[in-house]
């Protein structure tokens, strides 16, 4: 099973601050790395997915970044909103078909 | 529709029974997975299926096993319940060969008394 490491495990921060995380990941035999974002109560939604070193993702606000070689990643969130606060997770997998495996995600709080 | 549906939501039972979880997808993914989410909330991989391979993590209980009637579906079965086992249960289903994301169910909130 693979070891995905997430940190901070939780941050605070006020709205409109820029905020990031970063995932760490198994480089070897790497396959794929993904982020969720995970509101209390309802099911993890995924974010991106990425694959290839160097890849950088971005949808509104939030973006992120890849690096295989190294094995992190980096979550990006410009001018948070108290909308943001959710828990973002992020998942890897090492060959096809096998599980993702989760960090333990980071938990962002924004206050307005 | 819903993408991934599991039933039920919620389910109280005595330690020492057998139980079942119902998980269903249906956007035609090829593998299905088992989550637990533990008292810190977090997602620990149970069992993983995609139809040609189960792949277990060694350190969930065998009293745990996943069944596949067919590609859509993938229960959970849990014998002899203890209180250890009270906790959320999410199944997930993805395209793995085309490396798309998870889809989530809404999970499944096991208490055991």
């Amino acid at each position: 099973i693979l070891n995905v490491e997430q940190s901070p495990q939780s941050l605070h921060v006020q709205e409109g601050d820029s905020t990031n995380f970063t995932c760490s990941f198994p480089s070897s035999n790497f396959y794929a790395l993904h982020w969720y974002r995970w509101e209390t109560a309802k099911s993890p939604e995924a974010l991106f997915v990425m694959t290839l070193n160097g890849d950088e993702k971005k949808k509104g606000r939030i973006s992120a970044t890849l690096n295989t070689k190294e094995g992190y990643s980096y979550l990006y969130i410009k001018g948070s909103q108290p909308e943001d606060s959710a828990t973002y997770l992020c998942a890897s997998a090492n060959q096809a078909g096998t599980a993702l495996i989760f960090g333990k995600g980071t938990t962002l709080s924004v206050s307005s | 529709d819903t993408a991934v549906s599991q039933t039920p939501k919620y389910l109280v039972t005595q330690m020492g029974n057998d139980k079942s979880i119902k998980c269903e997808q249906n956007l035609g993914h090829d593998t299905m997975y088992w989550y637990k989410q533990d008292s810190k909330k977090f997602l620990k991989i149970m069992f993983s299926y995609n139809n040609k391979e189960l792949i277990i993590n060694e350190t969930v209980p065998n009293r745990f096993s996943p069944k596949s009637p067919d590609k859509a579906h993938l229960n959970l079965h849990i014998n002899s319940l203890e209180l250890g086992d009270s906790a959320v249960y999410f199944c997930a289903s993805s395209q793995v060969s085309s490396n798309t994301e998870a889809f989530f169910g809404q999970g499944t909130r096991l208490t055991v008394v």
